[in-house]
């Protein structure tokens, strides 16, 4: 089945720092790539999602580009705040499933700091 | 509220013990999903239901596991004899679903159900 590694955390940054998460994956064929975010005592959100080549999720000033030669997906924010600190997965479905059920990173924490 | 819910938040419970979870999830949602994720670790997929037809299950759900949806809307997780190896966060997540095979529906996740065997 399809699988993803991402990058361990923590990750600390100062507030306004530029971030980057790597997210690799192994897939068969082309599926649909999710960031989801995880704030404290709360449930997973969908960040943003790319669903085919090329194609960059973007939402809340967080991006993603969906880079097949490189089958990456990783995740950038051009400057952070404190609000961000979070733990954060990258996702894809699991295989051609028509469930839809998804496989998802080990999960990178997010620290900023003021 | 019309997220995605689960009861109760916590469950303490001792070895050997049943627990069942609730999720309610987003009204006209015809999929219905089960992860587990332990600390430090991402979701887990268990179980999958469109609905009241479970139509997936991992291997991870062993037979002390069983899940139900029987009207198509709320689900139940139950756990038998629990074992502190169970101990994790249960989470439930609801979507559309599409017919004719695979797209990329966004699963709305609850907050989850924290569970500790002692």
């Amino acid at each position: 089945g399809n699988s993803v590694t991402q990058m361990e955390g923590p990750v600390t940054l100062s507030e306004e720092a530029f971030l980057t998460i790597n997210c690799t994956y192994t897939a068969t064929g082309y599926p649909s790539l999710f960031w989801y975010v995880q704030y404290p005592g709360e449930g997973l959100q969908l960040l943003l999602k790319a669903t085919k080549a090329d194609d960059k999720g973007s939402n809340k000033g967080f991006e993603a580009t969906y880079r097949k030669e490189t089958t990456s997906f990783h995740l950038e924010k051009g400057s952070v705040q404190v609000s961000d600190s979070a733990v954060y997965f990258c996702a894809l479905p699991r295989g051609n499933n028509a469930g839809n059920m998804l496989t998802f990173g080990g999960g990178t924490r997010l620290m900023v700091k003021p | 509220d019309t997220g995605v819910s689960q009861n109760p938040r916590h469950k303490i419970t001792k070895r050997g013990q049943n627990v069942t979870f609730r999720c309610d999830p987003i009204s006209e949602h015809n999929r219905l999903y089960w992860y587990r994720q332990t600390l430090g670790q991402g979701p887990e997929f268990l179980t999958y239901f469109q609905n009241e037809a479970q139509l997936e299950k991992s291997r991870l759900l062993s037979d002390r596991f069983s899940a139900e949806r029987p009207k198509g809307s709320f689900s139940t997780l139950e756990i038998q004899r629990t074992e502190q190896g169970d101990s994790a966060m249960y989470l439930c997540a609801s979507s559309l679903g599409a017919s004719g095979g695979a797209t990329s529906r966004e699963q709305f996740f609850g907050p989850g159900t924290r569970l500790t065997v002692l």
